[in-house]
This record gives C-alpha cells, structure tokens and sequence, in this order.
C-alpha cells in the first residue's frame, strides 16, 4: 500500500540550532515533493517544491534534499527562530495524478528561546 | 494570506444531516481540489474539479460530491453526516495552464470547521 511518513514525535529545537525533517514514501512515484507549513487552526501555506531530477533546494533558510533511490526527502530549517514553531507536512504529487496532493500526518517544530 | 476564502469557519450538525461548504477561489485560478484534514492528520485528497468538471477523486465515497461554478468557487456537499466526518475541511485553488508535466502551486484556505455529533 502507499504510505508517506514522518516522524510523529514533536522535534523540540533550541532557538538558532538546524531543524532537521524527514519525509519517507513507499509505494509511490512522485513527480514533484513538496513542504508546507501550518499553523493551528489555519491552511497549510506552501514553502518549497523539488522535483524528482533534483536533488536539493534552496529557500533563505529552508533546504529540501530529495532521494528518489531511498525514497526520502529532507526538510532543514537552518538558524532556527521560534517563529518557525508550527506543523510541517511533505506532500508528494504523483505524476499520474497531477494536483492531487498525497499529505503526510505532519511533524511538529518547536523552537524555544 | 492565499486570497481563497472559506465558509462558514465552523459548523455543527449531527449525524445523518447534509452540508454544504463554500470556497472562493484566488482570482484568476480556475482549477479547485478539497481536502478532508482529521485532528493529527495529514490532509487527504478528496476530488478537484478544473473548469467545472471533476478533475479526479480520492478514496472518498459518493455522498461527498461537489460543484464548481463559472467564476471558479466551489461548493463540497456531504449527505447523511457520519461522526468520522468531522475534520477541517480545506479547499486549494490554482492555475492549471494545461502544460504538460507543469507544477501549479495551490493555494489553501483556511478551512472550515466541520463538528457532526
């Protein structure tokens, strides 16, 4: 069956120190990978996307690398602030099925001071 | 904040009733997917609809069913409520400019708070 995972456990990071995410997928074919944030209560709200030929992305201070080999994808948060406290979820978009996101549960950040 | 607005932002019903939840998409977009987000839970794919015909459908069954009007907002309707329904329901809407092998970023509102007791 497919399945995307992260972790579920909260990651508790010190304020400055790199955040570091992992998205894990089985069963799929993904043409582009993509992290978003969310906040409680609100919409995810889209960070960055990688697509399948690359293998890293970079956005200030958010890197996605993407493995297709171990099917896995990672999210670092590097200088991280306690505004970046909030849900992270990796969403693949399988290439037979354009704009028809597949979420994982989402893993929580917290930063503190 | 996206420009895609949602309503009503919560709602309660009981089982076995019917309700309808809107979105308006951003202005220019013309395609819109709904996802269904259960507490702790990733969203879950639940149908798109691309100038106003369904464009696709999650592992959802008929009793969820939609519509897209010609100004490109959305209707998700849900007949005979069931407790597992209760979620946030989430509406994306982007530009599908019909190319090929070409990525459109989707744009999230804030969800609708769906309670059924």
């Amino acid at each position: 069956s497919q399945k995307i995972e992260q972790n579920s456990e909260a990651l508790n990071i010190q304020e400055g120190k790199t955040a570091t995410l992992t998205c894990n997928y089985t069963n799929y074919s993904p043409a582009y990978l993509q992290w978003y944030r969310q906040d409680p209560g609100r919409g995810p709200v889209f960070l960055l996307l990688i697509r399948e030929n690359e293998k890293e992305k970079r956005k200030e201070r958010l890197k996605v690398t993407f493995d297709t080999t171990l099917k896995q994808s990672l999210f670092h948060i590097t200088a991280s602030q306690p505004a970046d406290s909030a849900t992270y979820l990796c969403a693949l978009e399988p290439a037979d099925s354009w704009g028809k996101l597949q979420f994982g549960a989402g893993t929580q950040v917290v930063v503190t001071p | 904040e996206t420009g895609v607005t949602q309503s009503p932002t919560h709602l309660i019903k009981t089982r076995g009733q019917q309700v309808t939840l809107r979105c308006s998409s951003q202005s220019g977009h013309n395609t819109v997917s709904w996802y269904q987000q259960a507490l702790g839970q990733g969203p879950q794919f639940i149908f798109q609809y691309y100038r106003e015909e369904e464009n696709g459908r999650g592992n959802f069954p008929p009793r969820f069913s939609g519509l897209q009007f010609p100004n490109y907002s959305s209707e998700l309707n849900v007949n005979a409520l069931e407790l597992d329904d209760s979620a946030l329901y989430l509406c994306a809407s982007s530009l599908d400019s019909g190319g090929l092998n070409s990525y459109n970023e989707q744009f999230f509102g804030p969800g609708t708070r769906l309670t059924v007791l």
